[in-house]
């Protein structure tokens, strides 16, 4: 059984551009979450995509986007970046929207110039 | 007042110590409690969720909730120095779609 896979592991980009990140989930597993975390800080939620479908969503702008493919892997998507968004991001994938068990991939680092 | 607090530390303690990791919150509609385990440059790793109140212990860790404080603790005997990390508490609500909230996270050192 693998584990939540996520692509890129670093990436640097410039203020304005777009970024894609990608996600795998555990086998098995129909539910994504995605996390940012700044340095020194804990996760906080950015939205959850269950069955390809937007499944709530936390307080990030709609310069965040994502997806959900068939296949339960996911993207995030975030437009006009900026400084503020260089952090780790984190997938998390679960049998169904159930919080308490999530598994984390270990995350992108995205560094904003 | 932040719904999760959590003391950042850090924490420096000897091999072989009993460690306590504690978090409060202020949502009495809190009733998964989770404590993740985060290695530097990785993703959190689920160590244990308790439901409601009480303990739970799986090894050398020990989880406690106490409801009518608002109050979460992680235990940990025998403290090895692979246990350094940062450990992030979290907690959500028993709905489908409500988010993890997590707290800062408590950095640990173990010293051998």
């Amino acid at each position: 059984e693998t584990g939540v896979t996520q692509s890129p592991t670093h990436l640097i980009k410039t203020r304005g551009q777009q970024v894609t990140l990608r996600c795998s989930s555990q086998s098995g597993h129909n539910t994504v979450s995605w996390y940012q975390q700044a340095l020194g800080q804990g996760p906080q939620f950015i939205f959850q995509y269950y069955r390809e479908e937007e499944n709530g969503r936390g307080n990030f702008p709609p310069r965040f986007s994502g997806l959900q493919f068939p296949n339960y892997s996911s993207e995030l998507n975030v437009n006009a970046l900026e400084l503020d968004d260089s952090a780790l991001y984190l997938c998390a994938s679960s049998p169904g929207t159930n919080q308490e068990t999530q598994y984390f991939g270990p995350g992108t680092r995205l560094l904003v110039l | 007042q932040k719904e999760v607090e959590q003391d950042p530390g850090p924490l420096s303690v000897p091999e072989g110590a009993i460690v306590s990791l504690n978090c409060t919150y202020s949502n009495s509609a809190f009733q998964y409690f989770m404590w993740y385990r985060q290695y530097s440059r990785k993703g959190p790793e689920l160590l244990m969720y308790t439901y409601s109140s009480g303990n739970k212990e799986d090894g050398r860790f020990t989880a406690q909730v106490d409801k009518s404080s608002k109050y979460i603790s992680l235990f940990i005997r025998d403290s090895q120095p692979s246990d350094s990390a940062t450990y992030l508490c979290a907690m959500s609500i028993p709905t489908g779609n409500t988010p993890l909230v997590f707290g800062k996270g408590t950095r640990l050192s173990v010293i051998a």
